[in-house]
C-alpha cells in the first residue's frame, strides 16, 4: 500500500513548454485534489475531482488543466509554462471522511 | 484577506520548553484540521476539532477548539527536536471541495 505518489520529484521547464504532472493513489480514494504551495501563501487549491471522469475548478485553476480518466490516477497539466507556475506542486485523495492523504511533492522550476 | 490566520509566522524554543500557536478567523467553521509538514513531505493530519469548546490530546500536544468555533489553538508541552516542522490549520471549503489553508507556523526546537 503505497498511499499517493506523484512523479515526477523535480523538474525544470523553460517558459512556455509544457507537462504533466501524475499523481497516482491505491486507496480507492473518490475525491483527488491537487495543490501548489508557495512561500509565504500556504497551499491553495488548483483543481479537484469527485470522481473518476469529472473534475472541478479550485481556487488558483488558470493556467492549469485537469484529467481523471481512471479512478486512481489524477493528472495536472501546464500547456505553456510560466515563471509564476513555480511552486511545489502536491496532490491529495481522501474517502468519504475528511482525512486528506497527501503525496510528497513535486517541486517545479520554470525558468 | 485571508480566511484564517496563524501565528506566530515563526517560532524558535529551546527543548523542553512549552509553546502554543493559534489560528483565528472572523468565521464560523463546522470542523478545523490541524497538520504537520516535514521538510520534502506533504502534510500529515493530526487532528480534527469538530465541537466549539473541544479539546484534544495527542501525546504531548493538546488542540483546542474555540467555543465559538472561530479560532483554535495547539499547545505542545516539553517540546522535542522531533516537534520541528511547520503546522497548519485548515477548514473544509464545503461539500467535495479541498481545504483552505492557514499559512502556517513554523517551528524549530533546539536541542
Amino acid at each position: 500500500n503505497a498511499g499517493v505518489t506523484q512523479t515526477p520529484k523535480f523538474r525544470v521547464l523553460k517558459t512556455g513548454q509544457s507537462m504533466t504532472l501524475l499523481c497516482a493513489q491505491d486507496m480507492n480514494h473518490e475525491y483527488m485534489y491537487w495543490y501548489r504551495q508557495d512561500p509565504g501563501m500556504g497551499l491553495r487549491l488548483i483543481h479537484y475531482s469527485v470522481g473518476e471522469g469529472t473534475t472541478a475548478k479550485g481556487e488558483v485553476p488558470d493556467g492549469y488543466n485537469v484529467s481523471r480518466l481512471k479512478k486512481q490516477n489524477f493528472l495536472l497539466g501546464l500547456e505553456s509554462a510560466a515563471p509564476s507556475q513555480t511552486s511545489v506542486y502536491f496532490c491529495a485523495s481522501r474517502p468519504s471522511t475528511d482525512t486528506q492523504y497527501f503525496g510528497p511533492g513535486t517541486r517545479l522550476t520554470v525558468l | 484577506t485571508q480566511l484564517l490566520e496563524q501565528s506566530p509566522q515563526f517560532l524558535s524554543i529551546q527543548e523542553g520548553e512549552n509553546l502554543t500557536v493559534y489560528c483565528n478567523s472572523s468565521s464560523v467553521f463546522s470542523s478545523l484540521q490541524w497538520y504537520r509538514q516535514e521538510p520534502g513531505e506533504g502534510p500529515v493530519l493530526l487532528v480534527t476539532v469538530v465541537t466549539g469548546g473541544e479539546v484534544k490530546k495527542l501525546k504531548r500536544l493538546t488542540f483546542q477548539f474555540g467555543d465559538a468555533r472561530k479560532d483554535s489553538s495547539l499547545h505542545i508541552t516539553a517540546a522535542q527536536p522531533g516537534d520541528t516542522g511547520l503546522y497548519l490549520c485548515a477548514v473544509f471549503r464545503g461539500g467535495a471541495d479541498g481545504l483552505t489553508f492557514g499559512k502556517g507556523t513554523h517551528l524549530i526546537i533546539q536541542p
